[in-house]
């Protein structure tokens, strides 16, 4: 079956450093790959997605990859700040009718002044 | 902006009682599915649902659960005599026709006693 695998948090970040958090996938077929964002007390967003290989995704200063031959979507900021404190989760969807996300673990990430 | 609506925001209950979870999902959207996160754990998949009928369901959607779409509008979650392990934040998502992004209401937080 699917599966999603991220870096274990937390994360603790100065801000304007660079971030990475790393997911690795296992998928049949040609799935879909989203990154979602949790911040305290509130519910899940989309951060930004990717659905064929070699697109880039990105929103809010934030990008991933799509590399199907790592099978990879890492997610990368050039400097982060306060405000991106928050649980990041990579997720998949395999695609077809009323398709559901898999999850990976969450990494939480704590950026600090 | 649409957004999925889902209520209550907390609600606590007695071991063994019965809970509704109620949920609004984008007005246009045709595929629907129910999502529990245990604290502190991954974001589970539970049940989709489109054309009036379930399309899959996790081993976690046992005869405890159901789902309904009563009226056009509303989604619901029902737990028939809820265990303290159902104790979680309960997600509603929605997609549209093209089913590629899914959109997250803020949850219930529900709480066995």
């Amino acid at each position: 079956g699917n599966s999603v695998t991220q870096m274990e948090g937390p994360v603790t970040l100065s801000e304007e450093a660079f971030l990475t958090i790393n997911c690795t996938y296992t998928a049949t077929g040609y799935p879909s790959l989203f990154w979602y964002v949790q911040y305290p007390g509130e519910g899940l967003q989309l951060l930004l997605k990717a659905t064929k290989a070699d697109d880039k995704g990105s929103n809010k200063g934030f990008e991933a990859t799509y590399r199907k031959e790592t099978t990879s979507f890492h997610l990368e900021k050039g400097s982060v700040q306060v405000s991106d404190s928050a649980v990041y989760f990579c997720a998949l969807s395999g695609g077809g009718t009323a398709s559901k996300l898999t999850f990976g673990t969450g990494t939480r990430l704590q950026v600090t002044l | 902006e649409p957004e999925v609506t889902q209520t209550p925001s907390h609600q606590v209950t007695q071991m063994g009682q019965e809970v509704i979870l109620r949920c609004v999902p984008i007005s246009n959207h045709l595929y629907f599915y129910w999502y529990r996160q245990i604290l502190g754990q991954k974001v589970e998949f539970l049940v989709s649902f489109y054309n009036n009928e379930i399309s899959e369901k996790s081993e976690i959607f046992d005869d405890q659960f159901s789902v309904e779409r009563p009226d056009g509008s509303n989604f619901t979650l029902k737990i028939r005599s809820t265990k303290l392990e159902d104790s979680a934040m309960y997600f509603c998502a929605s997609t549209g026709w093209e089913n590629t992004e899914a959109f997250f209401g803020q949850g219930t937080r529900l709480t066995v006693v």
